[in-house]
């Protein structure tokens, strides 16, 4: 059974960092892409960024570029999503993504495709 | 940057109800477009993808159709557990605004 599961909510302060996790299991996890996506309170998903684990390859959305670094650690199947100085405007749900699937000669479906979400990570950031 | 508008944004409609949400792309995907559904408090779920096939499990009153820059998610006779927010994405090309702003779909 595929799962992604993401580390717990988190409440920080303005300016602190934080790095939060989605570990998956029950699929290659070398072979997907691996996105995350915002959601803040009462709005709508938007797209942050994508991994490939395999070989670290990352894309950003242009809004989050700089802002936030998604990583990857295939030794133990977690991706991770860091900030080094939080705003207040992060407060939100995030959510892991799996993406599209990639042999060592194609890609399909697309990166972008997701079959599979984390539960989500609450990161709530207050003075 | 393809940008989604969705629409109608909110929705009410009855058990037994056929409903229709519509997606429209700034510029052709190529059929790369995709149905989420979400409830309260929980995470998306996949119902379609490459605009019309359905994702194993999904009920088949859930169908998709459409071209180009448009496409439709129906919805063939709605149940009390359908009653959520559903967004589109284009995956055409996985950059900003690629979702839609989403379809609140409540009970009238």
């Amino acid at each position: 059974e595929v799962q992604l599961v993401q580390s717990g909510a988190e409440v920080k302060k303005p300016g602190e960092s934080l790095k939060i996790s989605c570990k998956g299991s029950g699929y290659s996890f070398t072979s997907y892409w691996i996105g995350w996506v915002r959601q803040m309170p009462g709005k709508g998903l938007e797209w942050m960024g994508i991994i490939y684990p395999g070989d670290s390859d990352t894309r950003y959305s242009p809004s989050f570029q700089g802002q936030v670094t998604i990583s990857a650690d295939k030794s133990i199947s977690t991706a991770y999503l860091q900030w080094s100085s939080l705003k207040a405007s992060d407060t939100a749900m995030y959510y892991c993504a799996r993406g599209g699937y990639c042999s060592s000669t194609s890609c399909y479906p697309p990166p972008g495709l997701i079959d599979y979400w984390g539960q989500g990570t609450l990161v709530t950031v207050s003075s | 940057d393809i940008q989604m508008t969705q629409s109608p944004s909110s929705l009410s409609a009855s058990v037994g109800d056929r409903v229709t949400i519509t997606c429209r792309a700034s510029q052709g995907i190529s059929n790369s477009l995709a149905w989420y559904q979400q409830k309260p408090g929980k995470a998306p779920k996949l119902l379609l993808y490459a605009a019309s096939r359905l994702e194993s499990g999904v009920p088949s009153r859930f169908s998709g159709s459409g071209s180009g820059t448009d496409y439709t998610l129906t919805i063939s006779s709605l149940q009390p557990e359908d009653f959520a927010t559903y967004y589109c994405q284009q995956y055409y090309s996985t950059l900003r605004d690629t979702f839609g702003q989403g379809t609140k779909l409540e009970i009238k």
